[in-house]
């Protein structure tokens, strides 16, 4: 079965500071994984996505995630928090070609002025 | 404009009245799904269709029914309510590209509360 563990209930950072959220899963094949982050009262929208190829993917916002297989990891990162990035992020895995989804219990950040 | 469009995006009710959320989105996606979060539970999938009359259970499908009769439309139904089947409830939708399915993209949500 496939599952989704974001470690971090809650983080802090200043504002300007760098950020890194951490994201583990555990899938029988390549996974397709993706983060996504949801404003207070908003759906959720894709930040950013990996399929294959380039371990390293960029997405919008200045957020950039690494794949690691080896780790079963693809930790979301960015050099330098804004205040506008307050909000609560998800790690997912899928839907897959069978059409499961499964999402991480999210990761709540607070940016500090 | 692209959207996943959910209705009603509020709703109070008592416990056993029927009630249908639906789901509509104008993208010609294949893929539809159903999630409920809870506080510190993330998303969890109730029940997902890969395509027109094509539909699963997800992970927590007790209590919830679904139909996928046109590719735009995937209610969910709630037939006989229950309080804890009070949540904040998202639809989604993907397209299938090269046999995959894409990113989700996500309605605003639809807040149930049952009493």
């Amino acid at each position: 079965a496939q599952s989704v563990t974001q470690p971090d209930i809650h983080i802090t950072v200043s504002e300007g500071a760098s950020l890194e959220l951490r994201c583990n899963y555990s899938y029988g094949a390549t996974p397709y994984l993706f983060w996504y982050v949801q404003s207070p009262g908003q759906g959720l929208q894709l930040l950013l996505k990996y399929f294959s190829g380039d371990t390293l993917v960029q997405g919008i916002k200045g957020f950039e995630a690494e794949f690691k297989r080896s780790q079963s990891s693809f930790n979301l990162r960015k050099p330098s928090v804004h205040w506008s990035d307050a909000a609560e992020y998800f790690c997912a895995v899928g839907p897959t070609n069978a059409g499961k989804s499964t999402f991480g219990d999210g990761t709540t950040l607070t940016v500090k002025p | 404009e692209a959207q996943v469009t959910q209705n009603p995006r509020y709703l109070i009710t008592v416990t056993g009245k029927k009630l249908t959320v639906t789901c509509s989105q104008n993208m010609n996606h294949e893929y539809m799904s159903w999630y409920r979060q809870d506080p510190g539970l993330g998303l969890r999938q109730i029940y997902y269709s890969m395509n027109v009359e094509v539909t699963d259970k997800g992970d927590v499908p007790e209590g919830y029914k679904v139909s996928r009769k046109e590719k735009r439309n995937f209610p969910l139904i709630l037939e006989s309510p229950s309080p804890n089947q009070t949540s904040l409830y998202f639809c989604a939708s993907s397209p299938r590209g090269q046999g995959v399915n894409q990113p989700q993209h996500f309605g605003d949500g639809t807040r149930l509360s049952i009493l």
